[in-house]
């Protein structure tokens, strides 16, 4: 079974930099497009950011736009997500989720992580 | 990228059928049949339901089933059941490899 562990998340200030990894295990991790989704507290879920198999495609919310940067190391089996700028807004529970279709980069999400949580705060 | 409209709670009795609404536009639900649903228990993983508007992923009980006319999506599940209490979300593809879910709505089996 395919599974996804999110790491990196912590207590950090307004302004700074976080860097959120999402380690796949037992799974073609290069055949399919990840993606990185948030939910703040008591609120619902928001898609952040997507990158395909290849890293060819790469989109993100707007919210996030310029402020964060999705990347892929597929011979660690790895995703990232470097987040700059930080915002309380930006405080939030972060997935990471994997594209249900090999090679097809609108698939849904079919495999979620448990999550970090990334907390932006003096 | 505004987020898709959905209802903030609905609720039923064991047995009955209820369908949740997800209400995008011409620029995402309308635009394209990439229309998933997902169901989140707290403290758990999301956990997809549905995708491409009618499909269903391996496991998931044909009690749910999706679709979709003009840029409203659809989510109906017959036979509700205590273990079907959970937050669920809407989400569709919006073009330009970006996303967007609902606002989300919880389900109260009474």
């Amino acid at each position: 079974e395919v599974q996804l562990v999110e790491s990196g998340g912590g207590l950090v200030q307004p302004g700074r930099s976080l860097r959120l990894s999402c380690a796949v295990a037992r799974s073609t991790f290069d055949d399919y497009a990840m993606h990185w989704v948030r939910q703040t507290p008591g609120k619902g879920l928001e898609w952040v950011s997507g990158i395909s198999w290849d890293s060819g495609s790469i989109g993100y919310a707007d919210s996030v736009k310029g402020r964060f940067t999705i990347s892929r190391d597929n011979g660690k089996n790895s995703l990232y997500l470097q987040m700059n700028s930080l915002r309380a807004e930006d405080t939030a529970l972060y997935y990471c989720a994997k594209g249900l279709s090999s090679r097809w980069n609108y698939s849904s999400f079919d495999i979620w992580g448990q999550g970090t949580m990334v907390t932006v705060s003096t | 990228q505004s987020a898709l409209t959905q209802p903030a709670s609905v609720s039923g009795s064991p047995g009955q059928s209820m369908t949740i609404s997800c209400t995008g536009t011409s620029s995402d639900v309308g635009n394209y049949n990439l229309v998933s649903w997902y169901q989140h228990h707290p403290g758990k993983a999301p956990k997809l339901m549905i995708y491409e508007v009618s499909k269903w992923p391996s496991g998931v009980s044909n009690r749910f089933s999706g679709s979709k006319s003009a840029n409203t999506a659809s989510l109906t599940i017959s036979g509700l059941q205590a273990e079907d209490e959970a937050d669920y979300y809407c989400c569709s593809y919006a073009g330009s490899s970006t996303w967007v879910f609902g606002g989300g709505t919880k389900l109260t089996v009474l």
